[in-house]
């Protein structure tokens, strides 16, 4: 069966740019995350949908990130007036209802390297 | 607020050796607590979980995990490596106050043939 998939699977863009990070989570999954996985560091959570409603925005690092999520389905993760510390790579996942004790499944991430 | 520790960034192990990959975490209600593995040029798996019951979980690839509530750590286990074994290994924990999971900084085994 189909996992979370993302796109691009690879984005550079100069400093200043907007960016748009896809993913498409696994059919029927109702709770989709965005995570962020930077050089050295752990994976930092930015943002939890359930359905197509987000609430908890708490890990967004700044008013340039945002996201969204139509359909109940796709999400899009907008990077506006990007920076070189946004350099990382940016991780979905999707679940089945949402919260603890959920399994979590990863779509393969998408690398943006800014400039 | 949650947090977890992974006190070794690197594992390097002889094939077929024993290895232990620590994870400690801080949370002061209930966890469920997961280990994840990243392949070279791959995503992030579900290599096991604890949720409740018995304290030790196994996966099917001979890895196992056992909760140690005491001592807050939930070490990553295998009696003998293989060299397919190598890869980065992610300890994260959840409970019932957030809905995401929360990461330690990965360790990297390293099975030297």
């Amino acid at each position: 069966g189909a996992g979370v998939s993302q796109s691009p699977s690879n984005k550079v863009t100069e400093k200043g740019k907007d960016v748009e990070l896809r993913c498409d989570p696994i059919s029927g999954h109702t709770a989709l995350y965005w995570y962020r996985q930077s050089l050295g560091q752990g994976l930092e959570f930015l943002i939890y949908f359930q359905g197509n409603s987000a609430p908890d925005k708490s890990g967004l690092p700044s008013d340039r990130f945002s996201a969204e999520r139509t359909g109940g389905s796709v999400s899009t993760l907008t990077i506006q007036r990007t920076q070189q510390e946004d350099s990382a790579v940016y991780l979905c996942a999707s679940s089945f209802s949402g919260g603890p004790p959920d399994t979590q499944y990863f779509g393969p991430g998408t690398r943006l390297t800014v400039l | 607020a949650q947090s977890v520790t992974q006190l070794d960034s690197q594992v390097p192990v002889f094939e077929e050796a024993p290895v232990e990959l620590r994870c400690n975490y801080s949370s002061s209600v209930s966890v469920y607590l997961f280990w994840y593995v990243q392949y070279p040029n791959q995503g992030l798996q579900l290599l096991l979980k604890y949720l409740s019951g018995s304290t030790l979980v196994e996966s099917i690839n001979g890895f196992e995990a056992e909760f140690n509530k005491s001592q807050t750590s939930f070490h990553l286990r295998k009696p003998s490596v293989h060299i397919s074994d190598t890869a980065e290994y992610f300890c994260a924990v959840s409970d019932n106050r957030a809905n995401n999971l929360f990461f330690g900084t990965g360790t990297r085994l390293t099975v030297i043939p």
